[in-house]
């Protein structure tokens, strides 16, 4: 079964700050990888996916994320964070022709202006 | 397009108790799914449907069930509710085509469920 761990549960930083959650899956197959977003009160959201091709992977509102199949990482990233990116961030993978993708735990980030 | 809803979002029911909640997925969409959000465990998957069957599920008691109609319109049920089921319960809906393994969900705002 597949698996999926977000090492940061909870992550505080200051604007302007460079963001890095780390997300690491436990599949050996080909697999698809995605970051979700859950701003306050707000629906679930796709941040960026990967499924095939360049593996540094660019979403909405200057996120990124670089996957590394050495590592089983996809790590999501951002240069500098603004108050409104505090959020609850959910990595998820799917592979080996499942078509539901298994969800880390998610990272709690909040940042102060 | 309108988007994922959910209904009720919020109620309140007491252990033994069983309750039933309503997600109506984007037009066109076939597949469903739900999911159950806490926070120690995250999103955790319950099961799918789609075109009126189930087609995966997770690991969940039987006192955890659903249905899709022919509208795919999908309800989820539990019976005899514990404290632990108190959660955000997530709907989730994609076009479910196959191949490719890649459907990308688009989430509903959830229903909160508290058990007292």
């Amino acid at each position: 079964a597949q698996s999926v761990s977000q090492h940061n549960h909870h992550v505080i930083l200051s604007e302007a700050a460079s963001l890095e959650l780390g997300c690491n899956y436990s599949y050996g197959g080909t697999v698809n990888l995605f970051w979700y977003v859950q701003y306050p009160g707000q629906h679930l959201q796709l941040l960026l996916k990967y499924f095939s091709g360049d593996p540094l992977v660019k979403g909405i509102k200057g996120f990124e994320a670089e996957f590394i199949k050495s590592k089983f990482s996809f790590n999501l990233r951002k240069p500098s964070v603004q108050w409104s990116d505090t959020a609850e961030y959910f990595c998820a993978v799917n592979g080996g022709g499942s078509y539901i993708p298994t969800f880390g735990r998610g990272t709690s980030l909040i940042v102060h202006p | 397009k309108a988007g994922v809803t959910q209904t009720p979002r919020y109620l309140i029911k007491t252990r033994g108790q069983q309750v039933t909640l309503s997600c109506s997925p984007i037009s066109g969409h076939r597949s469903v799914s739900w999911y159950q959000q806490t926070p120690g465990q995250g999103l955790q998957f319950l099961f799918e449907y789609f075109s009126e069957t189930q087609r995966n599920k997770g690991n969940f008691p039987g006192r955890f069930s659903g249905r899709q109609f022919s509208n795919s319109r999908s309800e989820m049920n539990v019976s005899t509710l514990e404290l632990g089921d108190s959660a955000l319960y997530l709907c989730a809906s994609s076009s479910g085509l196959a191949g490719g393994g890649y459907n990308e969900q688009f989430f509903g705002p959830g229903t909160r469920l508290t058990v007292l």
